[in-house]
């Protein structure tokens, strides 16, 4: 059974520096195929794909927010953590992580976490 | 990079009705595409992938259909739990969704 859930803070204030962690139980980062990626989703507004990293330390981004991303995986831990610089409060969103599986598909996502940014 | 858009972006309907939700992308994605169903305050839960498949547990009155750059999400008689929002998904490169569809009580 995969699961996956996102931990980090509820609330940042402007320019800040984010650092979500997404833990996760059910697969292995080191198995050809897997990845895990990072979606947000404003309040009331669509999902909107952020990053993704993947079994061989591969990463792709978002190519408009590509200067502010950064993420990074410990397949020891089960752990992939996406940080994001210069916040600002048109970032405040839910923050969700998914696995992705060998055909680049996302079936199982975390519950998500909300970030409020403001100071 | 990949663009997709979805219509309508709300669709009123009553229980009982036939629900179509059409999904572009912006180039061929052959069919890598997969349909979500969101419910306020819970995370996207798949309901169909490869445009056509749909995943397990799903109710069979969901079908998708489609591929390259157009297709369909379709319900076929619209149940009062399926009143959510409902996005379109390309897996070909990386990943894009699409702007959503409200499917709200006529």
């Amino acid at each position: 059974q995969i699961t996956l859930k996102e931990s980090g803070p509820t609330l940042v204030k402007p320019t800040q520096t984010l650092t979500l962690t997404c833990t996760f139980s059910g697969f292995s980062l080191s198995t050809n195929g897997m990845g895990v990626g990072w979606i947000r989703q404003p309040p009331g507004k669509a999902l909107e794909w952020l990053a993704l990293i993947y079994w061989d330390d591969d990463k792709r981004y978002r190519p408009s927010l590509k200067s502010r991303l950064t993420i990074t995986k410990d397949t020891s831990k089960n752990q992939v953590v996406l940080t994001m610089t210069n916040m600002d409060p048109v970032d405040t969103a839910t923050y969700y992580c998914a696995h992705r599986d060998a055909l680049n598909l996302c079936a199982h996502w975390g519950q998500g976490t909300l970030v409020t940014v403001s100071s | 990079d990949i663009q997709m858009t979805q219509s309508p972006s709300t669709l009123s309907a009553s229980v009982g009705d036939r629900v179509t939700i059409t999904c572009r992308a912006s180039q061929s994605i052959s069919s890598w595409l997969a349909w979500y169903q969101q419910k306020p305050g819970n995370a996207p839960k798949l309901l169909i992938y490869k445009a056509s498949s749909l995943q397990s547990g799903v109710p069979s009155r969901f079908s998708g259909s489609g591929s390259g750059t157009e297709f369909t999400l379709t319900i076929s008689s619209l149940q009062p739990d399926d009143f959510a929002t409902y996005y379109c998904q390309q897996y070909d490169s990386r990943w894009a969704f699409g702007q959503g569809t409200k499917v709200e009580i006529k």
